[in-house]
């Protein structure tokens, strides 16, 4: 069985801070692992995968995450954030390694202050 | 199209009333999944079509709930007997080939029974 869990349902930052979203899963397969984004209005957008290659992965607009198998993490971040990143973040979790039949965690909304 | 479009965008129906949602995923796409997103939460895996073969329906959550491709093509998901639980936003998501391929999401269509 698979699964994934979101820490936090919502996080604030400060425009041009650190953006952490934070995400564990449970797999009893090797596991492919993926963000995706939600702005509202707009369909669900994939941001990054891990497909067992490099342990960091490199999203589009400057986000990033590590796949961590000791903590079974996978943790999203991104360095300085801007107004255009608030939006749900969803960690996904598939048995399959360009996704295919996807397991949703519950998301978190991220706002960004100006 | 450029992309899955999906209609309605917006679906308000009575309780007991039958509904029809519709998905055009992009063309070429031999794979086309829907899932059920409930307010507040992350999507879930409803059923999975491979070309006109319905392959996985296991996430559909009563026999009111039935999905068709007869064309693998355009893809039908309909309600019967709608119920206030059934509120959610439909999100259809298509793939150029099974499932190790990327799969791009539509808007949705948002169901409110009422």
């Amino acid at each position: 069985a698979q699964s994934v869990t979101q820490l936090d349902s919502h996080v604030s930052v400060s425009e041009g801070t650190p953006v952490l979203l934070r995400c564990n899963y449970s797999s009893s397969y090797s596991p492919s692992l993926f963000w995706y984004v939600q702005h509202p209005n707009k369909g669900l957008q994939l941001l990054l995968k891990y497909t067992s290659a490099a342990t960091l992965v490199k999203g589009i607009n400057g986000f990033e995450a590590e796949f961590k198998k000791s903590e079974t993490s996978f943790h999203l971040t991104k360095p300085s954030a801007h107004m255009s990143d608030a939006a749900e973040y969803f960690c996904v979790v598939s048995r399959y390694n360009q996704g295919g039949k996807l397991i949703f965690g519950q998301g978190t909304e991220l706002s960004v202050k100006p | 199209g450029a992309g899955v479009s999906q209609s309605p965008r917006y679906k308000v129906a009575k309780r007991g009333q039958d509904v029809a949602l519709r998905c055009d995923p992009i063309s070429g796409h031999v794979s086309l999944f829907w899932y059920q997103q409930a307010l507040g939460q992350g999507p879930e895996f409803l059923t999975y079509f491979q070309n006109e073969a319905q392959l996985d329906k296991s996430g559909l959550p009563s026999d009111r709930f039935f999905a068709e491709r007869p064309e693998g093509s355009v893809s039908t998901l309909k309600i019967q007997r709608t119920q206030q639980e059934d509120s959610a936003v439909y999100l259809c998501a298509s793939s150029l080939e099974g499932m190790n391929t990327e799969a791009f999401f539509g808007q949705g269509t948002r169901l409110t029974v009422v």
